[in-house]
């Protein structure tokens, strides 16, 4: 059975913290994991992905950490901001993400001011 | 760039109508099409893959005589709903990724997704 876990199931954090979100997963022909950002009511906004051939990928705040060797990978969002506030899906996928995605359960969550 | 559309955004119908939902790639060719469901405070569920002129590979469990989907045009997918029952009520999700044939690697872009009401 082909599955990503993720965690935590929710997190709440303060203005200008670090949300961490984690992820691993089982089948080593993954070779694409992306995260995804939805707002309730609307569908999911590709945030950020990373490929097995890096380890790390910075854009903006977002950040992806990937420990191939582990089968995990984390999102790290820096100075969160309450506009952070949403559910983050990790996934993965084959042939780059042109496969369908397995995702993991999400996490929600909440920035305070 | 890479925009997909769904209408509608919302449709409330009665038990026993068939409900149709559209998927569309604003600004690209699609030729592989994925329809997604997903119930409050749940991840996305796959339910089939929309393959231009083919056959939908639909996921274990999912009807496929329940769930019918077309995939008729590079741009275009539709999911229809039939006779559809309080229990179908969730949020449907599309999602489409540049055509594979010309350009691998590409993620896939999502709709913003339709709520269906079932009563």
């Amino acid at each position: 059975q082909q599955q990503v876990k993720q965690s935590p199931q929710s997190l709440i954090v303060q203005k200008g913290g670090i949300s961490i979100i984690n992820c691993a997963y089982e089948n080593t022909a993954f070779d694409y994991f992306p995260w995804y950002q939805q707002f309730p009511g609307k569908g999911p906004a590709l945030l950020i992905a990373i490929r097995p051939d890096v380890s790390e990928k910075k854009e903006g705040r977002f950040t992806i950490s990937f420990n191939k060797s582990a089968k995990q990978f984390s999102l790290h969002i820096m100075d969160s901001q309450p506009g952070d506030s949403a559910t983050y899906f990790c996934a993965a996928s084959r042939e780059g993400g042109s496969e369908k995605l397995v995702f993991g359960k999400g996490t929600k969550l909440t920035v305070n001011p | 760039g890479a925009v997909v559309s769904q209408h509608p955004s919302w449709v409330i119908c009665k038990s026993g109508t068939s409900v149709k939902i559209e998927c569309r790639s604003l600004d690209f060719q699609a030729t592989t099409m994925f329809w997604y469901r997903q119930f409050p405070k749940q991840s996305l569920m796959l339910m089939a893959t929309s393959n231009e002129g083919s056959k939908a590979t639909y996921e274990q469990g999912v009807e496929k005589d329940k769930f019918l989907i077309n995939h008729a045009s590079l741009t275009l997918s539709t999911l229809t709903v039939t006779s559809a029952h309080p229990e179908d009520s969730s949020f449907y999700i599309c999602s489409a990724s540049l055509d594979r044939a010309h350009n691998s690697n590409q993620p896939q872009h999502f709709g913003d997704g339709t709520r269906l009401s079932i009563l």
